[in-house]
């Protein structure tokens, strides 16, 4: 079992609509939980940041973190065009510890 | 702005030529890592570096070595070239002071013929 998963999509979705993009994980040990965005031949760039439980907004995106069931989100609210992109799921024990990812999510958002 | 650069964006070895991958960062980050990127299997460690000169093995780190001579700059070697090694490599950089968010540069892809 991986310690990270994350279903692969692809998601197609219509301009506006929501989006909710989830990994589940396997060690209750993680406490640091980030989203990453990945454009089409670009490098991986941070896009949430969250602390242990809870949740965070910013903008159109959320990130919320559920310890006791070892699943985290990304909701994407009026979703748009340019948001199509490939999403990662990273967690890590540690702040300065090497982190492990899921294997993306492919998220297309069609006008 | 945080500056990963990776010299080379696409390359084409032959099996068994050495290659050497580049990267350079200009925030004075402490640590530096390099992935491979596979479709289906995600991002893969294989080498990272906590300091100049000292280096740690990710999680594949076969097939490759690596060089970190200056704080700024991390190589990515393979000393033999293979097919399995054709890949898109992303070099990244972090600080140990900070939420130990990764800064990615723009990607290496190497196909191996």
């Amino acid at each position: 079992q991986k310690e990270v998963e994350q279903d692969p999509g692809p998601l197609s979705v219509p301009e506006g609509a929501i989006v909710s993009l989830n990994c589940t994980y396997s060690n209750s040990a993680f406490q640091y939980f980030m989203w990453y965005r990945q454009y089409s031949r670009k490098g991986p760039e941070l896009l949430m940041y969250t602390y242990s439980s809870g949740n965070k907004e910013d903008g159109r995106f959320t990130a919320q973190v559920d310890k006791s069931s070892k699943y985290i989100s990304l909701f994407i609210r009026d979703s748009q065009p340019s948001d199509s992109a490939t999403y990662l799921c990273a967690m890590s024990y540690y702040n300065t510890d090497k982190l492990i990812f899921g294997t993306g999510t492919r998220l297309q958002v069609f006008p | 702005d945080v500056k990963v650069t990776q010299s080379s964006r696409y390359l084409v070895k032959r099996t068994g030529e050495k290659v050497f991958l580049e990267c350079v960062q200009d925030m004075d980050h402490e640590n530096m890592f390099w992935y491979r990127q596979d479709p289906g299997l995600g991002l893969r460690l294989i080498y990272f570096s906590y300091d100049v000169k000292m280096k740690e093995k990710g999680d594949i780190p076969e097939g490759y070595s690596v060089s970190r001579e200056k704080k700024e700059r991390f190589s990515l070697i393979l000393e033999s070239a293979s097919t399995n090694q054709t890949s898109m490599y992303l070099c990244a950089s972090s600080s140990t002071s900070d939420t130990g968010e990764l800064f990615f540069g723009e990607g290496s892809r190497l196909t191996v013929l």
